[in-house]
């Protein structure tokens, strides 16, 4: 049980569009969700807290409007890179939060905005 | 406000040996610990919790951990390393009223030798 996909799994898009990555709990409903970014070689950044039927509460210095975040359902948050630069190009996790805090994580999006 | 410490960056060990991975924990109260592994370009699986009850917990894969209030520390252990235990580990704290929040460590990458 517990499982959490991530859509698409990696993603190449050019400087200025937008990206749409998916998170979905597979087999439980997720209250609470989170997005993470992660660097090489480094631990993860918590960058939003996504709340069923609420605004997502964003970590400071993350830019709210351009990662938009939607969790239009108990199974289901969406993160959007808006006008994605290459900067922005990274590894993105989400979890999904259980009755103690552990989290189960998706596979991660890797993006590459050239 | 809660902080995790993986003193050690990069441990190496041979096959079939023991391992243990340290994890320091600051926190006014008993938290919630968890110990997460990584293969490369994957996401994050839990390999244990504690929350409370018995300190010594045991996770899948062959790990357990050791609670140690007096020491604030949540040690990972296995007795005999597999070539796929070759990882990034993640040790992590909850809190209760942080809204589902984990605060991660840097992570410990640990490389096995045949």
């Amino acid at each position: 049980g517990a499982v959490v996909s991530q859509h698409p799994s990696w993603v190449i898009c050019k400087s200025g569009t937008s990206v749409k990555i998916e998170c979905r709990s597979l087999d439980f409903q997720a209250t609470t969700m989170f997005w993470y970014r992660q660097f090489p070689k480094q631990s993860l950044m918590l960058m939003a807290t996504s709340n069923e039927g609420s605004k997502a509460t964003y970590e400071q210095g993350v830019e709210k409007d351009k990662f938009l975040i939607n969790h239009a359902s108990l199974t289901l948050s969406t993160l959007t890179v808006t006008s994605a630069h290459p900067e922005d190009s990274s590894f993105y996790i989400c979890s999904a939060s259980g009755p103690y805090n552990e989290q189960f994580f998706g596979p991660g999006t890797r993006l590459t905005v050239l | 406000a809660q902080s995790v410490t993986q003193p050690d960056i990069h441990i190496t060990v041979s096959e079939g040996a023991s391992l243990e991975l340290r994890c320091n924990y600051s926190y006014g109260a008993t938290p919630y610990l968890f110990w997460y592994v990584q293969s490369p370009g994957q996401g994050l699986q839990l390999l244990l919790k504690y929350f409370s009850g018995d300190t010594l917990v045991q996770g899948i894969k062959g790990f357990e951990a050791e609670f140690k209030r007096s020491q604030s520390s949540f040690n990972l252990r296995k007795p005999s390393v597999h070539w796929s235990d070759a990882a990034e580990y993640f040790c992590a704290v909850g809190v209760p009223s942080n809204a589902g929040k984990s605060t991660f460590g840097d992570g410990t990458t640990l490389t096995v030798k045949p």
